[in-house]
């Protein structure tokens, strides 16, 4: 298979930053993407990453290293609005081109 | 604003009934797709397409089937609902070049009695 792992769920406190990882099976990697989805809602794209290093958006910004097979999406100055899950996805062109979904961080930010 | 539509965004019906799930985009997007997702779960792709005429099947196995007649609009159906399809079911569409970006509807939420 093409497993997809990331924590299930995480807490932080409004105002920090928070960290979620992902990794990832390396064969016929094309892409990786977060995406964050609020409870009830359609997800939305966040970022994406397809060579090595760190692309910065704002308050969010999300890291690669293919040859580990790893990703992380680094939120800074939490929001209460934060609070989501955030899903880690990768491109494989060997499905076809089909993402493939891993089961989702659900961030809970505290006051 | 929206540029995915679905319709229903929910739907309650008694088992045995037919169902049709739209969807339509009007970014000219080539590819669709359906994705199933029950709550605080992953989702699994059941369905996508490329094109016109084209269907393919995803990796979850679904009894719905889809057509696309026209780019804009990648209906999915089902012949005869049961409680096991309960669930939400989420379109996308992207354009086959590039990033594979995709954009998601709303989703259409599925309750079988």
């Amino acid at each position: 298979g093409q497993n997809i792992d990331q924590p299930t769920e995480m807490t932080a406190t409004e105002g920090a930053i928070v960290q979620i990882n992902c990794t990832y099976q390396t064969s016929g990697f094309n892409g990786l993407f977060w995406y964050q989805q609020h409870a009830g809602e359609a997800p939305t794209f966040l970022s994406y990453n397809v060579l090595d290093g760190l692309e910065e958006k704002g308050r969010f910004s999300s890291f690669l290293s293919r040859s580990k097979g790893y990703s992380y999406l680094l939120l800074k100055e939490l929001q209460m609005k934060d609070s989501a899950s955030y899903l880690c996805a990768v491109n494989y062109n060997n499905a076809g081109n089909m993402l493939t979904f891993g089961g989702g961080t659900r961030l809970m930010v505290k006051p | 604003e929206a540029d995915i539509y679905q319709t229903p965004r929910y739907l309650v019906i008694g088992t045995g009934k037919k169902i049709t799930l739209e969807c339509s985009q009007t970014m000219g997007h080539d590819k669709m797709y359906w994705y199933q997702q029950d709550p605080g779960m992953e989702l699994h792709l059941i369905h996508y397409s490329y094109g016109v005429n084209s269907t393919e099947k995803g990796d979850l196995s679904s009894e719905s089937t889809v057509s696309r007649i026209r780019t804009e609009h990648f209906p999915l159906t089902l012949e005869s609902a049961r409680p096991s399809h309960t669930s939400q079911y989420l379109c996308a569409s992207s354009f086959r070049a590039g990033a594979n970006v995709l954009t998601f509807g709303a989703g259409s939420r599925l309750t079988v009695l």
